[in-house]
């Protein structure tokens, strides 16, 4: 079954606490991207990748990284998190970055005190 | 800045009725334009795509571009129950792989 895998679903931590939060597609995509959630302010791009060890920033990269060793692979790393960080985390995965058909993780709502 | 605008709604029709969603954008650059569909507590999903000034249709959506006057909207017609969601407009500049979203639509169908 194609899909988008998100670790964790749900998670607590508190300030300055390191996390990564992981992402895995099984359709041999090229576009990995992450996106955050926010009431009232929508669906918002973090970072991208365009393929293997190719990665640039979106919309809203502050305190944030990520990597892509792996074409399946693409985690988000929150070094050191913070309260303004709280959200709601997707993980998408396409051929291109203009495919037909896109694909979202199930998403992760971290909270950060 | 680039900005997506959408009515947040909720937009309320009746089962059968066709749903109309309007979505401004105002970066003349704008060149792909995507439609989300989203419902409570799940991820988005990719409903339809258009590129070129006009109407595109797949099923029962219909995707509407007019560039000159910087609006996109997605008509579904034969509303049904199910199709009750948030509607996400999102926008690429053309050279961009950045897409600005709109912060939805509700859309409730009623029985």
């Amino acid at each position: 079954e194609a899909q988008v895998t998100q670790n964790p679903r749900y998670l607590i931590t508190v300030t300055g606490k390191k996390l990564t939060v992981t992402c895995s597609q099984n359709m041999n995509h090229e576009y990995m991207s992450w996106y955050r959630q926010d009431p009232g302010l929508g669906l918002r791009q973090i970072y991208y990748s365009m393929n293997v060890e190719v990665t640039d920033k979106g919309d809203v990269p502050e305190g944030y990284k990520v990597s892509r060793k792996e074409k399946r692979n693409f985690p988000l790393i929150l070094e050191s998190p913070s309260p303004n960080q709280t959200s709601l985390y997707f993980c998408a995965s396409s051929l291109s970055f203009q495919a037909t058909e896109a694909f979202f993780g199930q998403g992760t709502r971290l909270t950060v005190v | 800045q680039k900005e997506v605008e959408q009515n947040s709604g909720p937009l309320s029709v009746p089962e059968g009725a066709i749903a109309s969603l309007n979505c401004t954008y105002s970066d003349r650059g704008s060149q792909s334009f995507f439609w989300y569909r989203q419902y409570s507590g799940k991820s988005p999903e990719l409903i339809m795509f258009i590129y070129s000034n006009g109407d595109k249709e797949d099923g029962r959506f219909t995707a509407q571009l007019n560039k000159a006057s910087q609006y996109v909207s997605l008509l579904i017609r034969d509303s049904q129950p199910s199709d009750s969601a948030t509607y996400l407009c999102a926008v690429i500049r053309g050279g961009s792989y950045i897409p600005t979203f709109g912060r939805g639509t509700s859309l409730i169908v009623h029985p």
